[in-house]
């Protein structure tokens, strides 16, 4: 089974700029593991920021952003603001339908 | 607008039944795979079960193979956990969730707290 690796937490300033990664144990992350980015705050339900590597939904706010980093899925976040204090946990797909998240990543503001 | 709604949870016993429910509005259910999805109180997500748009298909995580069943009724634009032979382990929130080419969506989540 694979598995998933994110960094367990990170920290960036208000209006500062960080990039969360998303790693296989298989190798590279390509745009075939479908990478999917999820925003968790404490007490909701997990919201899909990005889909597809890059694809954003009409919700996601234009300061975040997917993309494919050094063969892993990553999201950027830029210009952070308070309200991004969350827990962010990305999803990649293998072959037989095989689905996998990552542990999460806690992302403080401050 | 996409809504997805899950409801069956509780508190049930070690090694008791629980069917878990989740009603689909806002798009064409039918032609969606689907899948569940848990959280262990305090913890990360864990993928729970697939299946295919038409039913023909599941697929499910080793840590719930041969003890849960994943469902749908397209008639009813309903998917459903058939969990059996549950574990104190088996306590989380559970959530439906539609997660593909069109996007991610993502129910409000029901708790399922297997303890005797």
């Amino acid at each position: 089974q694979a598995v998933v690796t994110q960094e367990p937490s990170l920290t960036v300033s208000p209006g500062g700029t960080v990039t969360l990664t998303c790693g296989s144990s298989t190798g590279a992350v390509t745009s075939g593991h479908y990478p999917y980015w999820f925003q968790q705050k404490p007490g909701q339900a997990p919201r899909t920021l990005i889909y597809d590597t890059n694809n954003k939904h009409s919700w996601t706010p234009a300061r975040f952003s997917g993309s494919l980093l050094g063969g892993k899925a990553a999201l950027t976040l830029s210009g952070a603001q308070p309200e991004d204090e969350a827990e962010y946990y990305c999803l990649l797909s293998y072959s037989g339908a095989r689905v996998v998240f990552g542990g999460g990543t806690k992302l403080t503001v401050l | 607008q996409v809504q997805l709604v899950e409801s069956g949870g509780g508190v049930v016993q070690p090694g008791r039944s629980l069917r878990l429910s989740c009603a689909a509005s806002g798009f064409t259910f039918s032609s969606y795979h689907m899948h569940w999805v848990r959280q262990a109180p305090a913890k990360g997500l864990e993928w729970v079960a697939l299946i295919s748009y038409d039913g023909t298909n599941k697929y499910y995580a080793d840590s719930v193979k041969g003890r849960f069943t994943i469902s749908r009724d397209n008639s009813k634009n309903t998917l459903y956990l058939q969990m059996n032979s549950l574990r104190a382990e088996d306590t989380a929130v559970y959530y439906c969730a539609k997660v593909g080419a069109a996007g991610g969506y993502w129910g409000q989540g029901t708790l399922v707290t297997v303890s005797s």
